[in-house]
């Protein structure tokens, strides 16, 4: 079956501690992307990758850091951190020529 | 820069109502994408439709319709018949073309939320 997955589904972390999001796919996508989700601002891109070793900021990418080793992983990283970071996260995929985007099932993550 | 407005932030109706959701968008590129996606309560993001700019034609699937319209930059999603199923949050999102030329993100609106009442 054709997914996007994404672990933690949940996570409940306190500030400063270092945490990483995992986001796979099989679909053999070259296009990545990772998204949070705030009340009232809806969907806003944290980072993206068009391909292993490229990847570039999105809207939001302070904070947060990515990156993409092998095609199917692209993983997002907190250094440290902070209660503004308490969020819903979602991953997606595309591929090359295809203008649909495969959304992993969310990590909510909270910060205190 | 790209722009999508759901001014609806919530709407309440009772079941076997229609409902029309709105979207107006903003962007300065002739070729763009238009999608609404579904948030049920469990929180998945459900893809529903995609709408080309080059293609104005309305598309009616079962009880969803959409309505797209560039000379007023709107993309109109109806319910007809609502259901408590319905009830969810609904986006909006646009994205430019070409994607194969770095084209990346989806821009969202800020999201409709949805309550049927039975």
């Amino acid at each position: 079956e054709a997914q996007v997955t994404q672990n933690p589904r949940y996570l409940i972390t306190v500030t400063g501690k270092k945490l990483t999001v995992t986001c796979s796919q099989n679909m053999n996508h070259e296009y990545m992307s990772w998204y949070r989700q705030d009340p009232g601002l809806g969907l806003r891109q944290i980072y993206y990758s068009m391909n292993v070793e490229v990847t570039d900021k999105g809207d939001v990418p302070e904070g947060y850091k990515v990156s993409r080793k092998e095609k199917r992983n692209f993983p997002l990283i907190l250094e440290s951190p902070s209660p503004n970071q308490t969020s819903l996260y979602f991953c997606a995929s595309r591929g090359s020529g295809n203008n649909e985007q495969f959304f992993g099932p969310g990590t909510r993550l909270t910060v205190l | 820069a790209q722009k999508v407005t759901q001014a609806q932030t919530e709407i309440s109706v009772v079941e076997k109502e229609d409902v029309t959701l709105d979207c107006v968008y903003e962007t300065r590129d002739t070729t763009y994408y238009l999608f609404w996606y579904k948030q049920p309560p469990s929180g998945e993001l459900v893809f529903l439709i995609r709408r080309n700019s080059f293609d104005e034609q309305n598309e009616i699937s079962g009880r969803y319709s959409w309505n797209f319209q560039k000379s007023t930059s709107s993309f109109n999603f109806t319910i007809t018949a609502s259901q408590v199923v319905d009830s969810a949050v609904y986006f909006c999102a646009l994205s430019d073309l070409p994607y194969s030329q770095g084209a990346q993100k989806l821009v969202f609106g800020q999201g409709t939320r949805l309550t049927i009442n039975p």
